[in-house]
């Protein structure tokens, strides 16, 4: 079957770094381009950042500079390390395979996992 | 990069169709048709509905549909059916090789 299944998530206080892991089965993570989604409660998606199959990667503005996504090959799962997080990162986090070429669309979505920046 | 533009609401009985629309502009939308949309329902993760402004993956009804003018997308649902009342997504790649959503549309089946 194929899926994603994100896990990392938790409750970190301003200023401090977590990882977040989304491990994929049933396809090969490096042979797809790779997102990170996210949504703030009652919010809409917000999109986080790309790495292409090649090992090119792309982030938005509000995380450029403190976020990183990276993938593992040999674990088949993608990565997403959050440094310097603010309150307004909290939010659940989707892992998604992009498909259909270079279409940046994305047809498979994990389950998500919660991010509560808080003191 | 500002979100696309959604609206906040639609609605729509059971049988009838409803567009939702999707405002960019010329660095995303009207750039390129890369433009996608995202079904979501409450409390899961979103799904594929139309990619590259008008095509469905293997599995989605027919009865959604997409289109393009200029800088704004459009999203047909016809034959409403009690099952699509649900929140509603449209995104594009952009000029940065960015993706940016849309604010987000809910729809109601009355």
């Amino acid at each position: 079957e194929v899926q994603l299944v994100e896990t990392g998530g938790g409750l970190i206080q301003p200023g401090g770094s977590l990882r977040l892991s989304c491990a994929a089965s049933g396809f090969t993570v490096s042979s797809n381009y790779m997102s990170w989604v996210r949504q703030a409660p009652g919010k809409g998606l917000e999109w986080v950042s790309v790495i292409y199959s090649g090992g090119s990667t792309y982030y938005a503005d509000s995380v450029k500079g403190r976020f990183t996504i990276s993938r593992d090959n040999s674990k088949n799962t993608l990565y997403l390390q959050m440094n310097s997080l603010r309150a307004e990162d909290t939010a659940v986090y989707y892992c998604a395979r992009g498909s259909y070429g270079t279409s940046w669309a994305f047809d498979i979505w994990g389950q998500g996992t919660m991010v509560t920046v808080s003191s | 990069q500002s979100a696309l533009t959604q609206p906040a609401s639609v609605s729509g009985s059971p049988g009838q169709s409803i567009t939702i629309s999707c405002t960019g502009t010329s660095s995303d939308v009207g750039g390129y048709n890369y433009v996608s949309w995202y079904q979501q329902h409450p409390g899961k993760a979103p799904k594929l509905m139309i990619y590259d402004v008008s095509n469905r993956p293997s599995g989605v009804s027919n009865r959604f549909s997409g289109s393009k003018s200029g800088n704004t997308a459009s999203l047909t649902i016809s034959g409403l059916q009690a099952e699509d009342e649900a929140d509603y997504y449209c995104s594009s790649y952009t000029s940065s090789s960015t993706l940016v959503f849309g604010t987000g549309t809910k729809v109601t089946v009355l």
